[in-house]
C-alpha cells in the first residue's frame, strides 16, 4: 500500500518549545488526519481536515490541509512533557476509504 | 463516542497454531473496518479493508489465506493469522469507520502477538 513521507522523523525540544512537522503525498488526497501514537497502544485522533486549505486547531496543536491536496502539516504550541510519542498523519484519497499511514515523527520533549 | 475495542490485547502462540483478533465497535455500527499491522517503531502498514457482508479487500503483498477476515455484523470483525510462525509476531491495530457519521476511522488499543 502507499505510504505517506514525513518529516521529520525525530524531534528532540526542550518544554515550552514550539514544533512542527509535515506529510506529503505524490497522490492527491480529499482527507488528511493526524493521530498520536503511545507506546504499546492505538493511535488516537488529535485533528481531521477536510477540505484544502483548511486549517483547523485542537487546543495548542494546529494542522493544515495543503492547497495542492498533497500535504499536511502540524504545529504543536508551547510543548508539554506528555506531548511526547510518535505522531503520525493519515491520508485518504477520493478512490476509496483506505487510509494511508506517513513514517511517524518521534517527539521527545526534554523537560 | 466511538470506541473501539480489540481482544485479546496481547498472544503469545506457539508456531503452526491459528490465532483469532477480535476488533468491536462499541457504540457505533462501522460498515467498513481496517486492519493494520505495525513493527517496532515502524509507520502503520494497512493490511486490508473489512466490508460487512462481503469479502475483504487485501492490499498488495498481503496474503488473504494467511490472514483471514470475516466481518459477520456491523460491530465486528475478527483476523485470523493462519499457521503462524515467527515472523508473523507484530502489533496488530484495527479500525473502525463510522456508517454514515463523519469521515474519520477510529482505532482499537491493539493486540501484541507473540510467535514462538
Amino acid at each position: 500500500g502507499q505510504q505517506l513521507n514525513q518529516s521529520p522523523q525525530s524531534m528532540f525540544i526542550q518544554e515550552g518549545e514550539d514544533v512542527s512537522m509535515n506529510c506529503t503525498s505524490s497522490s492527491i488526497f480529499n482527507t488528511w488526519l493526524w493521530y498520536k501514537q503511545d507506546p504499546g497502544e492505538g493511535p488516537v485522533l488529535l485533528i481531521a481536515l477536510y477540505k484544502a486549505g483548511e486549517l483547523t486547531s485542537n487546543g495548542r496543536l494546529t494542522a493544515q490541509f495543503g492547497i495542492t491536496r498533497k500535504d499536511s502539516f502540524l504545529n504543536i504550541s508551547a510543548s508539554i512533557p506528555s506531548d511526547v510519542g510518535i505522531y503520525f498523519c493519515a491520508g485518504r484519497s477520493n478512490t476509496g476509504n483506505q487510509f494511508y499511514f506517513g513514517t511517524g515523527t518521534s517527539l521527545t520533549v526534554i523537560p | 463516542g466511538a470506541v473501539v475495542s480489540q481482544h485479546p490485547s496481547r498472544v503469545i502462540c506457539k508456531s503452526g497454531t491459528s490465532v483469532k483478533i477480535e476488533c468491536r465497535s462499541l457504540d457505533f455500527q462501522a460498515t467498513t473496518m481496517f486492519w493494520y499491522r505495525q513493527f517496532p517503531k515502524k509507520s502503520l502498514m494497512l493490511m486490508a479493508t473489512s466490508n460487512e457482508g462481503s469479502k475483504a479487500t487485501y492490499e498488495q503483498g498481503v496474503e488473504k489465506d494467511k490472514f483471514l477476515i470475516n466481518h459477520a455484523s456491523l460491530t465486528l470483525s475478527t483476523l485470523t493469522v493462519t499457521s503462524a510462525h515467527p515472523e508473523d509476531s507484530s502489533f496488530y491495530i484495527c479500525s473502525a469507520f463510522p456508517s454514515g457519521r463523519g469521515e474519520t476511522q477510529y482505532f482499537g488499543p491493539g493486540t501484541r502477538l507473540l510467535v514462538l
